[in-house]
């Protein structure tokens, strides 16, 4: 069956960076972009962007430029989010969610990574 | 950016009674709407696309309609495990926007 298996929840200070993967299984994985949604404490859902899996060609939503990076590994069908520069505003839960190319609708996600970050 | 404003925020329902939740775009998204719900602790799940298609293993009492800027979706009769937040998403138009959410609660 489908499934998006995100790393673990991460502690982290002020300035550094985390690094968050989604293993993807039970699919063809470059027939699916992969999408990062980030969800901050008691609030709603944020779409961060995305990233091609056929090209690797990652698309960011404003807000979410310069300190974010989207990264893929084919090789193991896992995409990642990096944040560097944390700050304690990046506290949340990130969602990977597939998004089949063509309509892109997110039909399958990932258990969520929480990111906690202190000063 | 498209702005999905869903209403109400909080709804208060009994069990076995129907619930309708309203979603609106501050443009057309054509019928490229989708509902999720979330549990606590849990990740979104997808119950409807194209604004009325049942994902699949979403049991018939979800329904959604509507098209190009109005949305709906009921709960015919409402189960324990129906009690959640849901959110409407727009899939038309690049960013991709979600609702503010509304919470379903039990009265």
């Amino acid at each position: 069956q489908v499934q998006l298996v995100q790393s673990g929840s991460e502690l982290k200070k002020t300035g550094a960076s985390v690094k968050v993967s989604c293993k993807a299984s039970g699919y063809s994985f470059t027939n699916y972009g992969i999408n990062w949604v980030r969800q901050a404490p008691g609030q709603g859902l944020e779409w961060m962007g995305w990233i091609n899996t056929n090209t690797g060609n990652p698309t960011y939503a404003q807000g979410f430029t310069g300190r974010f990076v989207f990264s893929l590994d084919t090789s193991v069908n896992t995409a990642y989010l990096q944040i560097r520069g944390l700050k304690v505003e990046d506290t949340a839960v990130y969602y990977c969610a597939r998004a089949v190319y063509g309509d892109y609708l997110f039909d399958s996600w990932g258990q969520g990574t929480l990111v906690t970050v202190s000063s | 950016e498209i702005v999905m404003t869903q209403s109400p925020a909080t709804l208060s329902v009994s069990p076995g009674e129907r619930a309708t939740l309203s979603c609106r775009a501050s443009q057309t998204v054509s019928t490229n709407l989708a509902w999720f719900h979330q549990k606590p602790g849990q990740a979104p799940r997808l119950l409807i696309y194209g604004a009325s298609t049942r994902a699949t293993g979403v049991p018939a009492r979800f329904s959604g309609s509507g098209s190009a800027t109005e949305f709906t979706l009921t709960i015919s009769s409402l189960q324990s495990e129906d009690f959640a937040v849901y959110y409407c998403h727009q899939y038309n138009n690049w960013p991709r926007t979600f609702g503010q959410g509304t919470k379903l609660e039990i009265k």
